[in-house]
């Protein structure tokens, strides 16, 4: 069974201050989506990572992926309060009884003034 | 382009009562796959459908049903409703469910079973 873990689930952080979330996966798979999601919303798609070394970035944000180490990191650059909300990375597992995505328990991310 | 459509986006269902949730896909898009999201358990798969046919099923019991129809829409089938069933329930929607672009998800649909 892919096991995806996250960490830190929970995550204070003062404006201005930069931080990393991990995303750590047991079994091999090649690409790997973080997700958004606000309060009550659904789930946003922030990037697509779809190769060993892969990194991409919007805005903050900048994700990567090594999937020889089946860890994908999210890197937030100087946070501010619109970052507030849960990240959720999620491992492709196509085919498996999981479901085609498998995902992480979520990180919630606080990002006060 | 129009994103992925689910209806209703609340309801509010009676212990032992059935419910049907409608997930309309981004056009051109052939697979839905849906999910439920609770506090405790996270996001957990229930089920896949790609050109009407079931590709892939999660650990779900029985009461939980669901088809696709020709033009992609998707239903999902809950009966004999129970506390637990209470969710927020998310269809995503991808071209082929082997997805280099991606999952995109909709609103959601949140139930409640009292």
């Amino acid at each position: 069974e892919l096991k995806v873990e996250q960490n830190p689930l929970f995550l204070s952080m003062q404006e201005g201050k930069n931080y990393t979330i991990y995303c750590n996966y047991s079994t091999t798979s090649d690409r790997l989506y973080w997700y958004r999601q606000d309060p009550g919303k659904s789930l946003e798609s922030l990037f697509v990572l779809l190769s060993n070394g892969a990194v991409k970035q919007e805005g903050r944000l900048m994700a990567s992926l090594d999937t020889k180490a089946r860890l994908s990191t999210l890197h937030i650059t100087a946070a501010v309060h619109d970052l507030s909300a849960t990240y959720f990375c999620a491992v492709s597992n196509y085919g498996g009884s999981q479901g085609n995505l498998i995902f992480g328990k979520g990180t919630k991310l606080s990002v006060k003034p | 382009k129009a994103g992925v459509t689910q209806t209703p986006r609340y309801l509010i269902k009676t212990r032992g009562q059935q419910v049907t949730l409608s997930c309309s896909p981004i056009s051109g898009h052939r697979s839905v796959s849906w999910y439920q999201q609770t506090p405790g358990q996270g996001l957990q798969f229930l089920f896949e459908y790609f050109s009407e046919t079931q590709r892939n099923k999660g650990n779900f019991p029985g009461r939980f049903s669901g088809r696709q129809f020709s033009n992609s829409r998707s239903e999902m089938n809950v009966s004999t409703l129970e506390l637990g069933d209470s969710a927020l329930y998310l269809c995503a929607s991808s071209s082929d469910g082997w997805a280099g672009g991606g999952y995109t998800f909709g609103s959601g649909t949140r139930l409640t079973v009292v």
